[in-house]
């Protein structure tokens, strides 16, 4: 079972700031499936990014994702007062343990 | 538009089972893949199962393995978790979301929340 890492735990920003998340994977993710999500109190995830580079439908270009192998990045450039929320990264090319990471919470400074 | 609901949800003692539900529209179902994954009280998300457009390929997380059974009806447009000999730890919000597929999971239920306790 691959296992995704993700830092830091908590990211402490002002809105106009950017944010940079990582996510580092235990063994390389196939052919970068590798997708990020955006989950706010009492709400279900949100889809952001698939293949590890690719916004979802809707999703603003302030978000951004990067990466291959084992080592992928979430990038907000810009954090707008609605961005503030828990952020999961998870691998969905290796079955049948398709994992997640245990999340950064990014929260207003 | 897409929509996912899931139904069933309650409370329930230890050793006892509990059926969920998810009622997709907007979509045509029987060509996705379809998955059930939990959140525990403040905690992280974790994937339980998921099931094939036809239901020929089913798979679980080790933690959920011969106490959970997956199903779909295509023909109802829903999905199913029979859920088996729960445990306090099985305790958490069970989501049902469309994948995964090259778009991993692309729409996501609202939730239903399984309270194992006695």
């Amino acid at each position: 079972e691959i296992v995704l890492t993700q830092s830091p735990g908590t990211l402490s920003l002002s809105p106009g700031e950017r944010a940079t998340l990582s996510c580092r994977a235990s063994q390389s993710v196939s052919s970068s499936y590798l997708a990020w999500y955006q989950q706010k109190p009492g709400q279900a995830p949100r889809l952001l990014i698939y293949g590890a580079s690719s916004r979802a439908t809707g999703i603003p270009d302030r978000f951004s994702g990067s990466g291959s192998g084992t080592d992928f990045t979430l990038t907000i450039s810009r954090l707008e007062p609605e961005d503030f929320a828990v952020y999961y990264c998870q691998q969905y090319g290796s079955s049948p343990g398709l994992t997640f990471g245990g999340g950064t919470k990014v929260e207003i400074k | 538009q897409v929509q996912l609901v899931e139904s069933g949800g309650g409370l329930v003692k230890p050793g006892g089972s509990l059926r969920l539900s998810c009622a997709a529209s907007g979509f045509t179902f029987s060509d996705y893949y379809m998955s059930w994954i939990r959140q525990a009280p403040g905690k992280g998300l974790e994937w339980v199962s998921y099931i094939s457009s036809s239901g020929s390929t089913i798979y679980y997380a080790d933690s959920v393995k011969g106490r959970f059974t997956i199903s779909r009806d295509n023909a109802k447009n829903s999905l199913y978790l029979q859920m088996n000999s729960l445990r306090a730890e099985d305790t958490a919000v069970y989501y049902c979301a469309r994948g995964p597929d090259s778009t991993a999971f692309d729409y996501w239920g609202q939730g239903t929340l399984v309270t194992v306790s006695s």
